[in-house]
């Protein structure tokens, strides 16, 4: 059963528009929530969130992360066709973990497609 | 800062041979490093953990006969595909551990392998 949860799979919008992504996780104790943006090569990093209703910013992006509701939205307004791409949520664990402290678990992401 | 490579970035080969696909942190030292691979329109999943000077440790259902990792630099993880057949033709990706930024994990940008 997968631990990262992510919705819509995928997404058609038209330019201008605002769009939410949605990431829930099963895992309870974990030290962040990281966003990437993949297009067509290696993810790139959006944001890494940490604290409960504390929102990143970042342009026209922005993510608030709800520990207690387990879950994470990714809000994307004013879309523009380089937005297009698939979008991924992953957990990281808690230090003292040992090797295991670096590893993401991912979601499968949200491809999503900008239209003129 | 923050950079890491991939060499090859797409390679092609026949089934039955061995492929090595490099991954390096060009200005920092990483003693984990992480191989993933991703098949089309699915998510990143991760094959195995590199540790600098150790053994890698492979993620269940990862052949580590056929998947042959080495670190033996504190900038240098391989990672070798066995006897390759066309079902391992893949997007595989690396990234790379920086202590020095807060344990973040930055990507290569991904080697494309093709067996014919």
């Amino acid at each position: 059963e997968d631990k990262v949860v992510q919705s819509p799979l995928s997404l058609v919008v038209h330019e201008g528009d605002t769009v939410t992504l949605n990431c829930s996780y099963e895992v309870t104790n974990f030290r962040s929530l990281l966003w990437y943006k993949q297009e067509k090569k290696a993810p790139t990093f959006l944001f890494m969130l940490t604290s409960s209703g504390i929102e990143k910013k970042s342009g026209r992006l922005s993510s608030i992360l709800d520990k207690k509701e387990l879950f994470s939205i990714l809000n994307i307004t004013a879309t523009q066709t380089g937005d297009s791409a698939v979008y991924l949520c992953a957990v990281v664990p808690p230090r003292g973990s040992g090797a295991g402290s670096y590893q993401l678990t991912f979601g499968k992401g949200t491809k999503l497609s900008v239209i003129p | 800062g923050a950079v890491v490579s991939q060499h090859p970035s797409w390679v092609i080969c026949k089934s039955g041979t061995s492929v090595k696909i490099e991954c390096r942190s060009l200005d920092f030292q990483a003693t984990t490093m992480f191989w993933y691979r991703q098949f089309p329109k699915q998510s990143l999943m991760l094959m195995a953990t590199s540790n600098e000077g150790s053994k890698a440790t492979y993620e269940q259902g990862v052949e580590k006969d056929k998947f042959l990792i080495n670190h033996a630099s504190l900038t240098l993880s391989t990672l070798t595909v066995t006897s390759a057949h066309p079902e391992d033709s893949s997007f595989y990706i690396c990234s790379a551990v920086w202590v020095g930024s807060y344990n973040e994990q930055f990507f290569g940008p991904g080697t494309r392998l093709t067996v014919l």
